[in-house]
C-alpha cells in the first residue's frame, strides 16, 4: 500500500458527462501529481500541485481542470467526456515540490460509453 | 524533449531464471533520475529501483538490478531468480533532476512460467 487514495477506482459514464476524481496524498506529502494511462498514449503527466498551488501542466485538455484544497487532497475534474477519455488516471504523491519519489494510487478506471 | 523507448513489449521467463529488460533514453541534461516502476494486474504503479545519474555504481534492491550505460544512455533492468509474482509490465521512467513529472517508456510486459 503506498498511502495514496484514489476514489472512485471504476467510474462508467456517458459521454458529454462530467466526472470528479479524488486523491488524498500521504500523509505529509504536498505534491500531487495526476497522470493518464491509455492504450494509446501509455502514460503521460498531466498536471501538478504543491501545497494547493498549480506547478505545472503537461498534456492535459482545456476539458480537464484540477486542484488541490487545503486539506492537501486533490480532485481531477474532468468535464464533456468523449470516448476517448477513457484511461486509468493515476494521482501519485510526493514530499517535495519538485523530485523527490513518487508514490502512485491505484488509479480510478474510467470508462467513456 | 526527453524520450524513453522499450523496445521490447513482450518478455517470458523460466520461474528462477533471469531476465533482462532494455530501456534507452534521450536527453541533453547531465542531472536526471532513472526508475523502473512495476504495474501488476491490481494497476498499482509500485517503484522497483531508482538510479541517479551521477553515481556510477549500479542500483541494486534484492533481485533487481539495473546495468546503467550512461554514455549510452541505456538503463537495463535485471530480474534475478524469477518468481511468479513478478509478472507484470515494467516500465522505464525519466526525470530531470530539478523537474516534477516522469516520462515513461511504452511498457514490457513480463511473463512468468511455472
Amino acid at each position: 500500500d503506498s498511502g495514496v487514495t484514489q476514489t472512485p477506482k471504476h467510474l462508467i459514464t456517458a459521454t458529454g458527462q462530467r466526472v470528479t476524481l479524488r486523491c488524498s496524498p500521504r500523509s505529509g506529502d504536498l505534491s500531487v501529481y495526476w497522470y493518464q494511462q491509455s492504450l494509446d498514449q501509455g502514460l503521460q503527466f498531466l498536471i501538478h500541485y504543491y501545497n494547493g498551488e498549480e506547478r505545472a501542466k503537461g498534456n492535459i485538455l482545456e476539458r480537464f481542470s484540477a486542484q488541490q484544497f487545503p486539506d492537501l487532497h486533490s480532485e481531477l475534474n474532468l468535464s464533456s467526456l468523449e470516448l476517448g477519455d477513457s484511461a486509468l488516471y493515476f494521482c501519485a504523491s510526493s514530499t517535495r515540490p519538485i523530485g523527490g519519489e513518487a508514490f502512485f494510487g491505484q488509479g480510478t478506471r474510467l470508462t467513456v460509453v | 524533449a526527453q524520450t524513453v523507448t522499450q523496445s521490447q513489449p513482450e518478455m517470458s521467463v523460466q520461474e528462477a531464471e533471469t531476465v533482462t529488460l532494455s530501456c534507452t533514453y534521450d536527453t541533453s541534461e547531465s542531472d536526471y533520475y532513472l526508475f523502473w516502476y512495476k504495474q501488476p494486474p491490481s494497476r498499482q504503479m509500485i517503484l522497483v529501483i531508482r538510479q541517479e545519474a551521477y553515481k556510477q555504481q549500479n542500483a541494486t534492491e534484492n533481485r533487481f538490478s539495473v546495468n546503467f550505460q550512461k554514455a549510452a544512455k541505456s538503463f537495463s533492468l535485471k530480474i534475478s531468480d524469477s518468481q511468479l509474482g513478478d509478472a507484470a509490465m515494467y516500465f522505464c521512467a525519466y526525470r530531470r533532476g530539478y523537474d516534477y513529472k516522469l516520462s515513461f517508456g511504452a511498457g514490457t510486459t513480463v511473463t512468468v512460467r511455472a
